[in-house]
């Protein structure tokens, strides 16, 4: 499945604790992204990145940072967890320069209490 | 920005029949729009998609149509099959390849009868 794995696939955490995801490609792509997928709300962009250390905001950033130090890998974090930020959070890549073709990693399912 | 409408919010067809789940944007720039399915507790997968210099494009028994004066594009799937039953997302991205997110419909949780 295009070299994306995700870590890690699972996480219950409390209100106000840091969590850090993890998204990892093999493909040498220059374009990686994060999304958040809710009930009723399909999928939104939280950050992207096209290329190393360069990045930019999406739909629904509040709350949410990144980096991107090496092209391989693109972390997202949030500083301060709420229960508003329970979701599932698909990574996804692209290597097109011409149009935008994304693949995803497998999703991680982050629960805050 | 961008705003992508998904209609159905779900459909239900009978094996065999034929199944259209149609979409809306409001960007004339978009120039990129992929349909991606999603069985449950999986990952999206990209099943077919258009670019706005075509108006149509045929994969087996999947078929994207697109509309740009309408600003409208829709997904048909012939000979519905159980394995087609999944939820369905449209997208739509403006140019400048991947230095752009995909915006999203809510998705069509298709269901097929047997």
């Amino acid at each position: 499945d295009a070299g994306i794995t995700q870590s890690p696939r699972h996480k219950v955490t409390e209100t106000g604790t840091p969590v850090t995801l993890r998204c990892h490609q093999t493909e040498n792509h220059r374009y990686m992204y994060w999304y958040r997928q809710d009930p009723g709300h399909g999928l939104r962009l939280i950050h992207y990145s096209y290329g190393v250390k360069d990045t930019d905001k999406g739909e629904v950033s509040d709350g949410y940072s990144v980096s991107r130090s090496k092209t391989e890998d693109f972390l997202l974090t949030l500083e301060s967890a709420t229960s508003s930020q329970t979701s599932v959070y698909f990574c996804a890549i692209s290597a097109r320069d011409s149009y935008n073709e994304q693949f995803f990693g497998p999703g991680t399912r982050l629960t805050v209490l | 920005g961008e705003n992508v409408e998904q209609h159905p919010s779900t459909l239900s067809v009978q094996e065999g029949d034929s199944a259209v789940i149609k979409c809306t944007y409001s960007d004339s720039a978009s120039n990129y729009f992929p349909w991606y399915k999603q069985e449950l507790g999986k990952r999206p997968q990209l099943i077919i998609d258009i670019r706005s210099n075509v108006g149509e494009k045929k994969d087996q028994r999947i078929a994207v149509t697109l509309n740009k004066t309408a600003k409208h594009f829709s997904l048909h799937i012939t000979e519905t099959q159980p394995e087609d039953s999944a939820v369905y997302f449209c997208a739509a991205s403006k140019g400048g390849g991947g230095a752009d997110g995909l915006t999203f419909g809510k998705g069509t949780h298709l269901i097929i009868q047997p």
